[in-house]
């Protein structure tokens, strides 16, 4: 089956700590992107990737930073400097960029305790 | 740069009546605009996409939506409301995503 996974589906963090969001798709896309929800706030873009070993920041990239070593793969590392990291965080992917159909994971939901 | 605004964070209808859930947009490019819906414990999903085909764009689970150039507006509507579209609807220009609005529907 073709489609994008995120594990773990929920995470808990000490404050302090740094954690990393998997995100993989199998679509052979070469745009991913990473979200953050927020009740009230939609989505916000927090990075996107549109080809291997490239990425930009997004709306609210402080706290956060990505790799794309692979074209498969996409993670997330919320920093200690990220001040309000409790969050449901969503991967996407499209074939392109974003003038492209994006197709979401299942989202990871991080409390940090 | 792009932004969008969704007018209503909350919209409660009848089953049987009409859904009207609104858009506005502003966008630099030519707009890419998406509507996506996210049901309770699950993934987002795409309803419908404007490709600059046609300005009535029809999608899935019967839904569609009118791009209207002069007014920047996209607004999603669906003739009859059924209990499973309970949801919440987001418009989309490129990768900014509006605030979402959340749709009720009763019996």
């Amino acid at each position: 089956d073709g489609g994008i996974t995120q594990s773990p589906k929920y995470l808990f963090r000490k404050e302090g700590q740094n954690v990393t969001l998997s995100c993989e798709q199998n679509l052979n896309h070469d745009a991913m992107y990473w979200y953050r929800q927020d009740p009230g706030q939609g989505l916000r873009l927090i990075y996107y990737s549109q080809i291997v070993n490239d990425f930009q920041k997004g709306d609210i990239a402080e706290g956060y930073s990505v790799s794309r070593e692979k074209k498969e793969s996409f993670p997330l590392t919320v920093t200690s400097a990220q001040k309000n990291p409790t969050a449901f965080y969503l991967c996407a992917s499209s074939t392109r960029g974003s003038t492209d159909t994006q197709y979401f994971g299942p989202g990871t939901r991080l409390t940090v305790l | 740069a792009q932004s969008v605004t969704q007018l209503d964070s909350h919209v409660s209808v009848s089953e049987g009546t009409p859904v009207l859930l609104r858009c506005n947009y502003s966008s630099s490019y030519s707009p890419s605009l998406f509507w996506y819906v996210q049901h309770p414990n699950k993934g987002l999903q795409l309803l419908l996409k404007y490709t600059s085909a046609a300005t009535l764009v029809k999608g899935i689970n019967g839904f569609e939506a009118e791009f209207k150039k002069s007014e920047t507006s996209f607004h999603l509507t669906k003739p009859s409301a059924h209990m499973s579209d309970a949801a919440e609807y987001f418009c989309v220009v490129r990768d900014t995503f509006g605030t979402g609005t959340r749709l009720q529907v009763t019996l």
